[in-house]
Order: structure tokens, then sequence, then C-alpha cells
């Protein structure tokens, strides 16, 4: 069975600080893994996209890696500020019709 | 720019109403999908169309129908309403084939069946 995982569900952090959010996934056989964001009330946002022969995409602050082998991705946030808060999901894109398996997302809370 | 427009934001039903949520997007993407998210989880695929007249079941297709009659419009159908159809529900849109390009969202229809 396809399962995406993220852990911790929570994660709150000072200002300034460098942080890393974790992805898993049980199938290896993905075409891509996205990076999403969540805000209270709002649908998601895209904000990075790795396809399955890269191992890592970059846009500002943010770096996303995938390790297709050990079923692995990370989501790296540079310098957080206030403003990144909010909840960030992962989610494998499983065939080309663009079925997406998420993951449960993890609330990031940045304190000034 | 409008992207993704659902409607309605917000609505409570009664086990048994039937009701449906509308979804339209003016980018003139071919690849429509319908999810639903329940508290402290993921999103989970309900059904999606790969084009006008073409639709395929995702994880959680019971108790929901849809129907894609333009490019634009991709409503979901709630027959028969049940409590465990509590959740907010989410229509996005991809262009071309639809796993190469992200998936725009839109903001949501949160239903309660009480």
């Amino acid at each position: 069975k396809q399962e995406v995982t993220q852990i911790p569900a929570a994660l709150s952090v000072p200002e300034g600080e460098n942080l890393v959010l974790n992805c898993s996934f049980t199938d290896s056989a993905i075409y891509n893994l996205q990076w999403f964001r969540q805000d209270p009330g709002k649908g998601l946002t895209s904000l990075l996209l790795i396809q399955s022969s890269q191992r890592e995409q970059t846009s500002g602050r943010l770096n996303a890696s995938l390790d297709k082998s050990s079923g692995r991705s990370t989501l790296y946030i540079a310098a957080s500020q206030p403003g990144d808060s909010a909840t960030y999901l992962c989610a494998g894109l499983y065939n080309q019709g663009g079925k997406l398996i998420f993951g449960q997302g993890t609330e990031l809370s940045v304190k000034p | 720019n409008a992207g993704v427009t659902q409607t309605p934001k917000f609505r409570i039903l009664k086990i048994g109403q039937s009701m449906t949520l509308q979804c339209t997007q003016d980018m003139n993407h071919n690849y429509m999908y319908w999810y639903r998210q329940d508290p402290g989880m993921g999103l989970k695929l309900i059904y999606y169309s790969v084009g006008a007249g073409i639709t395929d079941k995702g994880e959680v297709p019971n108790g929901y129908n849809v129907s894609r009659s333009t490019t634009e419009d991709f409503p979901l159908r709630l027959e028969l309403a049940a409590p465990s159809q509590t959740s907010v529900y989410f229509c996005a849109s991809s262009p071309g084939t639809g796993g190469w390009q992200p998936q725009h969202f839109g903001d949501g229809t949160r239903l309660s069946i009480l």
C-alpha cells in the first residue's frame, strides 16, 4: 500500500532558526514528490516539485531533497520567519493522471 | 486572476439531504481533482478527470458522484449526506499531463452534516 508519513505533526521554533521537515513514503515507484504549504482556512499552495530523476530543488530559502532508495524527502527552511508559520504537506505522485498520496502534514510555528 | 473557484465556502446539511459542490477554473487546465481533508489528516482523492467527458475514481469515491461536461467545471455531488462526509473539500486543477506540473487548489468548501 502506498503511504506517505510526516513526523512530527507539529513543530515550534524561534525566529531565525534553520529547520528540516521530514517526509517518508513506502513505495519508491513515485513519479515525483511535491511539497505544499497550507495557511489556516485556505487551500494548498505548491512550493516545490522534485521529479523522480532529481535529487533536490531550491526556491529562495527553501530546499527540498528526494532519496528514493530510502523513501525519504526533506524540506529545509533557512532563516525561518514568523510568516513561515503554516502547515506543510508532502505528497507523492503515483500515476500520470495526477493521483497524489498526501502525508498528514507538519504544523510549523515560528515564534518572534 | 481567479484560478480555481469553489462555491459555497461553508454549508451545513441535514443527514439524507443532497447537494452539489461547485468548482470552476479559468486556466484551461485539462486535469481536475476533488479531495477531502479531515482534521489532522492529509488530503484524500475522491474523483479526478483528465478532460471533458472523462472521470475516474480516487481513493474514497463512495457516496459521491462527479461529471465533467466542460473543461472549466467539475462539480461534486453528494446524494445522501452522511455524518462521515463532514469534511473540508478541495478542488484542484493542473495543465497537461497532471503529474509533471503542480496542482492549483481552490480555498475549499467546509461542509458539516448534522
